[in-house]
């Protein structure tokens, strides 16, 4: 069970989409509809942004979104905001009731 | 409202055991889907996966570390107790535990750690 493959970093500018990607195999993200994003600032507690792929929680600004495609899956974060610069994390359910994360993705807004 | 809160000891020496509390509310850790999971990360690093027990008491570890790994559950007080044996100065960092739940028996679920205590920060040195 090895880490799911996130970049170690993207950028853009206000007002710009971009896409954070989430790079797992067949036994986790694409064996399984259960991938869920975290949006994590310095020093806080990770958030729950996306759950089973493409899910918003309430509260959740609809700028953001998820999907997948094979053993790929994206967080996609449009009309950025200087708030969205913070630490992304993927997570996928791995099988038999156990989990993997991905190795975050620090985003930063120019 | 949910809460959960992390607590233990901020400083272990290598080779000892961590053992770590997790006390939440809100939820009941008897209901069908729900688990708590305990989750790591160290300075400056990534969130890594370490344990979970659900609801009818089926605990699963990352299979990296397992061996080193127990968990439990004390559901009428509200609690769940993960320990660490052995503990190493890599192991230092930020400890989280997180409510999880899982679509189970056609429940619906957000299959996610939903809600996050604020961590507790464990140093291992001598």
């Amino acid at each position: 069970q090895s880490a799911l493959t996130q970049p170690r970093s993207v950028s853009g500018s206000p007002g710009q989409s971009l896409t954070i990607s989430c790079i797992g195999t067949n036994s986790d993200v694409g064996g399984y509809n259960y991938v869920s994003w975290y949006q994590q600032y310095p020093g806080k507690a990770p958030k729950l942004m996306i759950y089973d792929v493409n899910k918003r929680p309430s509260g959740v600004p609809d700028r953001f979104s998820g999907s997948k495609s094979g053993d790929t899956a994206s967080l996609t974060i449009s009309g950025l905001q200087a708030e969205d610069e913070a630490d992304y994390y993927c997570c996928s359910y791995a099988g038999s009731y156990s989990w993997v994360f991905g190795g975050g993705t620090e985003l930063t807004v120019l | 409202q949910i809460t959960l809160k992390e607590s233990g000891p901020t400083l272990v020496k290598p080779t000892q055991t961590l053992t770590l509390t997790c006390t939440f509310s809100g939820f009941s850790l008897s209901t069908t889907g729900v688990g708590v999971g305990w989750i790591r990360q160290p300075p400056g690093k990534a969130l890594e996966w370490l344990a979970v027990i659900y609801w009818d008491d089926d605990k699963r570890y990352s299979p990296s570390l397992r061996y080193r790994f127990n968990i439990n559950k004390d559901t009428s007080k509200n609690l769940v107790i993960f320990t660490m044996t052995n503990m190493d100065p890599m192991d230092t960092g930020t400890y989280y535990c997180a409510r999880v739940e899982i679509t189970y028996a056609g429940i619906l679920r957000q299959d996610a750690f939903d809600v996050w205590g604020l961590g507790t920060m464990v140093t291992v040195s001598s």
